[in-house]
This record gives structure tokens, sequence and C-alpha cells, in this order.
């Protein structure tokens, strides 16, 4: 079955900070795997997906992902963060069928000036 | 821009009583999804629709049905509303299913429990 934990329910940096949010996944297939921005009573958002092609991931607003088979992670990060970043985070895996995400618990990233 | 929109954008109602909410989407896709999302946690599915057929999660309390009359819209009906079902209600939507389709995603609607 797959499965996610995302690592820490809440982050906190600075404006200018690297920013890392943390993801790995359990799958018995390969994975399909996506982060979700989601920001205050609002749907959630595509920043990027892994699809089996590089390893490296770029997404929209600045961030990407690093897909690494051997830790079974799938870390979120951008180089400099944005007030305009803090929202809630989701990492997801797509199911053995393809039909349903199965989502983390979510991160909550503060962003202080 | 193609979307997905859902009205409304919060609902209240009153225990028991039951209550309808709206999908569209004009991508033209063939999945739409509902997801529950409570309160600080992950959304989690309660049933999809691929094309006309409804496929609904073994979990899925029968208190939740679902409606797509046609490729654009697709309705989520809660007959007897409890506390318990107060949430955020996600419809999304995919091209196909299989993976690696993504999903999109509507803004939401927030439905309140009196």
């Amino acid at each position: 079955a797959q499965s996610v934990t995302q690592l820490g329910s809440h982050v906190s940096v600075s404006e200018g900070a690297l920013v890392l949010l943390r993801c790995n996944y359990s799958s018995s297939v390969p994975p399909y795997l996506f982060w979700y921005v989601q920001y205050p009573n609002q749907g959630l958002q595509l920043l990027l997906k892994y699809t089996s092609a590089a390893t490296l991931v770029k997404g929209i607003n600045g961030f990407e992902a690093e897909f690494k088979k051997s830790e079974t992670s799938f870390h979120l990060t951008k180089p400099s963060a944005h007030m305009s970043d803090a929202a809630e985070y989701f990492c997801a895996v797509s199911d053995q069928a393809g039909t349903a995400l199965i989502f983390g618990k979510g991160t909550t990233l503060s962003v202080s000036s | 821009d193609a979307m997905v929109i859902q009205n409304p954008r919060y609902q209240v109602t009153q225990f028991g009583k039951p209550v309808t909410l709206s999908c569209s989407q004009t991508l033209n896709h063939n999945v739409m999804y509902w997801y529950q999302q409570k309160s600080s946690q992950a959304p989690k599915l309660l049933f999809h629709y691929y094309d006309k057929d409804f496929n609904n999660e073994a979990d899925t309390p029968d208190n939740f049905q679902s409606r797509r009359p046609n490729t654009s819209f697709c309705f989520l009906d809660i007959r007897s509303p409890g506390l318990g079902d107060a949430a955020m209600y996600l419809c999304a939507t995919s091209r196909d299913r299989g993976r690696p389709h993504e999903q999109y995603f509507g803004p939401g609607t927030r439905l309140t429990v009196t």
C-alpha cells in the first residue's frame, strides 16, 4: 500500500532563508509523487510532480524537489523564502490504481520578516 | 481560463437537513473526485466518477452520495448532515484515470453544520 509521511507539522523560516519540507513515501509500485500548496480557505494548487523522468523536478514559484529512491524521499526545497510562501504544503503519492491521491498530514510553513 | 468551480464557497446547514454541494469544470476531464478535508487534516477521497462510472471508497459513509448528470457537473449530497461532517469539501478533476494523471482542485466549499 502507498503512504506518505511528512516530517514536521510546522516549519518556520525567516524571509530569504532556505525552505526544506520533508516527505518520505512508501509504495509497492514505482511511485508518482506530488507536492501541493494550500492557502487559507482555498483549494490545493499543484507545485510539482515526479513521474519517473528526471529525479530533480522544478515547479512553480521557485520550488523544486528531488526524488531519492534509496532514501524513499521527495523533499521540497526553495532557496530563498518569501512571505507569500506561507501556506500549508501537502505531499501526495498516487495510489496503485492511479485513482486516488494519498496525502500526507501536511506541513504548515511560516515565514517571518 | 479552464478551471474547476465550486459553489457555494461557504455553506451552512442544520443538523439533519440535506445539503448539496456543486462542482463544475471547464477542463473537459473524464474523472471527477470529491475529497473531504477536516480541520488541520489531509484531504481524504470520498468517491470519484470515471465518466459515468461511480466509484465509492470503502469507508465513505452511506450518508454521502454523488451525482454526475453530465461531463461538466458533479454534485455531493449529504442526506443527513451531522456535526462531524463539518469540513472543507474539495472537488478535483483529472484528464483520465491511472497514473500519473495529476488532479486539478477547485477552491473548496466549507460546510458548517449547526
